[in-house]
C-alpha cells in the first residue's frame, strides 16, 4: 500500500452507541499516532504507539476512548457510548519511528465521525 | 510545556503576493517545529521542519520558514501565491517528551485571482 489508510471514511452514529475506527499504517513504520480535528480547531492529540513498547495514553479525553495496536501493523479506535462532543474528524497517522518525533508522520486521509 | 500559537486563523492574499503565516511559540528547551498543509478533501502532509540545523529551512511547493530564537518565531513565507495555495496550515511543536506532535489551530489561506 502506498499510504496511511483509514476506515470507514465516514461514519456516522446515534449517541450511547459504540464505534470502532480501524487505521492501516504503512508497511514497516513503527510509530503510529492518532488525532482528533474538532471543525475549525487545530488536531489534537490522543494516543501514541511505538513498536512494542507500551502506548502514551495520556491525550486520550475520557475512559470512553482506547486503542489498540497488534505489533505494527493495524490499530483501532474504539468509542465507547458515544456522545455529541465526539463528533469530529479522526486522524491517523505513521511515521518510520526511527528518530522518535521528528521523523516525519505520514496521514491518512481521516474518518469523519458525526454523532447525532 | 510546550505550545504553538498562530496568529489569525484566516489570510487572504492576491495571487503572486507575498505569503506570511505566523507561528510563535512556547519552549524551554530547543524547539522542535514544523509547519503541515491540508488541502482541501486532503490529508495533512508535512511542508518542512525544523530540527536544530540551519535556521532557514526550505520546504515543498516553494515555502520557507526561518527560526528566530530571539523572537520566538517560526513564520511560513513564499515569495509568490499560487493559487493551488490554498488551503490550511499548521505549525506544530513536540512535547518536551519528544514524540507528542502539538499542534496550532491552523490558518486557512485564501488566494485571491
Amino acid at each position: 500500500g502506498a499510504g496511511v489508510s483509514q476506515s470507514p471514511s465516514n461514519k456516522v452514529t446515534e449517541k450511547g452507541k459504540d464505534v470502532e475506527l480501524r487505521c492501516d499504517p504503512i508497511s514497516g513504520h513503527t510509530a503510529l499516532y492518532w488525532y482528533r480535528q474538532r471543525l475549525g480547531q487545530g488536531l489534537e492529540f490522543l494516543i501514541y504507539f511505538q513498536g512494542n513498547s507500551a502506548p502514551d495514553k495520556s491525550g486520550l479525553p475520557s475512559d470512553r476512548f482506547s486503542a489498540e495496536r497488534t505489533g505494527e501493523s493495524v490499530s483501532t479506535l474504539t468509542i465507547q457510548r458515544t456522545q455529541q462532543e465526539d463528533s469530529a474528524v479522526y486522524l491517523c497517522a505513521s511515521s518510520s519511528g526511527t528518530a522518535r518525533g521528528t521523523d516525519t508522520q505520514y496521514f491518512g486521509p481521516g474518518t469523519r465521525l458525526t454523532v447525532l | 510545556a510546550q505550545s504553538v500559537t498562530q496568529l489569525g486563523s484566516h489570510v487572504s492574499v492576491s495571487e503572486g503576493a507575498l505569503v506570511l503565516l505566523r507561528c510563535n511559540y512556547s519552549s524551554s528547551v530547543p524547539p522542535y517545529l514544523f509547519w503541515y498543509v491540508q488541502y482541501p478533501n486532503q490529508g495533512l502532509q508535512l511542508l518542512l521542519k525544523y530540527t536544530s540545523a540551519a535556521t532557514l529551512v526550505k520546504g515543498i511547493n516553494g515555502f520557507e520558514a526561518e527560526f528566530k530564537k530571539s523572537e520566538t518565531s517560526f513564520h511560513l513565507t513564499k515569495p509568490s501565491a499560487h493559487m493551488s495555495d490554498a488551503a490550511e496550515y499548521f505549525c506544530a511543536t513536540l512535547n518536551t517528551g519528544g514524540f507528542k506532535t502539538i499542534f496550532g489551530a491552523g490558518t486557512r489561506l485564501f488566494v485571491k485571482a
